[in-house]
């Protein structure tokens, strides 16, 4: 079945250091991507989304290309800041009506001063 | 203006009790879902509703029922809490063409 897989945590920077967090996915067909991100104690917000190969999704200073032949969406910001210290999940959703998003565990990261 | 709301957004109870969240879109969608995040913060489908329809009923057990009174509201009753049930559940909806899901706030959930 389709899964996807984003590198273990936490991940720990300093401000305006890079961040890049990664993420494979495995799926049939061509799947729409996301970057969603939670910060401590609260819902999932749409960090940002790609829907097709070499798409590149962009909110906030963050970014992710769709790399259909690499089968990857890896998120980066160049220069992180102590308010985007939360967690980030890599999603995939097969493009079916209605179907599930697939999260991967999820990367906490901290960002300290 | 909320998007997804929840309610309530802390539940706390005994084992045996039954309980229900509420959720509520005012975005138009036609799809709702809900999610549990365990305590490592994963995330996995329980069921989802098209147009009032269930159209994914994952591996759950029966004393989860979700139950759709209209496009706008998706509830979920948990029977007989047991331990194992704390958890966050998220509610989420979308409308199908562009299959962007939006989140509630979550109901954290502990079971004593």
């Amino acid at each position: 079945g389709d899964s996807v897989t984003q590198m273990e945590g936490p991940v720990t920077l300093s401000e305006e250091a890079f961040l890049t967090i990664n993420c494979t996915y495995t799926a049939t067909g061509y799947p729409s991507l996301f970057w969603y991100v939670q910060y401590p104690g609260e819902g999932l917000q749409l960090l940002l989304k790609a829907t097709k190969a070499d798409d590149k999704g962009s909110n906030k200073g963050f970014e992710a290309t769709y790399r259909k032949e690499t089968t990857s969406f890896h998120l980066e910001k160049g220069s992180v800041q102590v308010s985007d210290s939360a967690v980030y999940f890599c999603a995939l959703s097969a493009n079916q009506a209605g179907t599930a998003l697939i999260f991967g565990k999820g990367t906490t990261l901290s960002v300290s001063s | 203006d909320t998007a997804v709301s929840q309610t309530p957004k802390y539940l706390v109870t005994q084992m045996g009790n039954d309980k229900s969240i509420k959720c509520e879109q005012n975005l138009g969608h036609d799809t709702m879902y809900w999610y549990k995040q365990d305590s490592k913060k994963f995330l996995k489908i329980m069921f989802s509703y098209n147009n009032k329809e269930l159209i994914i009923n994952e591996t759950v057990p029966n004393r989860f029922s979700p139950k759709s009174p209209d496009k706008a509201h998706l509830n979920l009753h948990i029977n007989s809490l047991e331990l194992g049930d704390s958890a966050v559940y998220f509610c989420a909806s979308s409308q199908d063409s562009a299959r962007t899901q939006y989140f509630g706030p979550g109901t954290r959930l502990l079971v004593l």
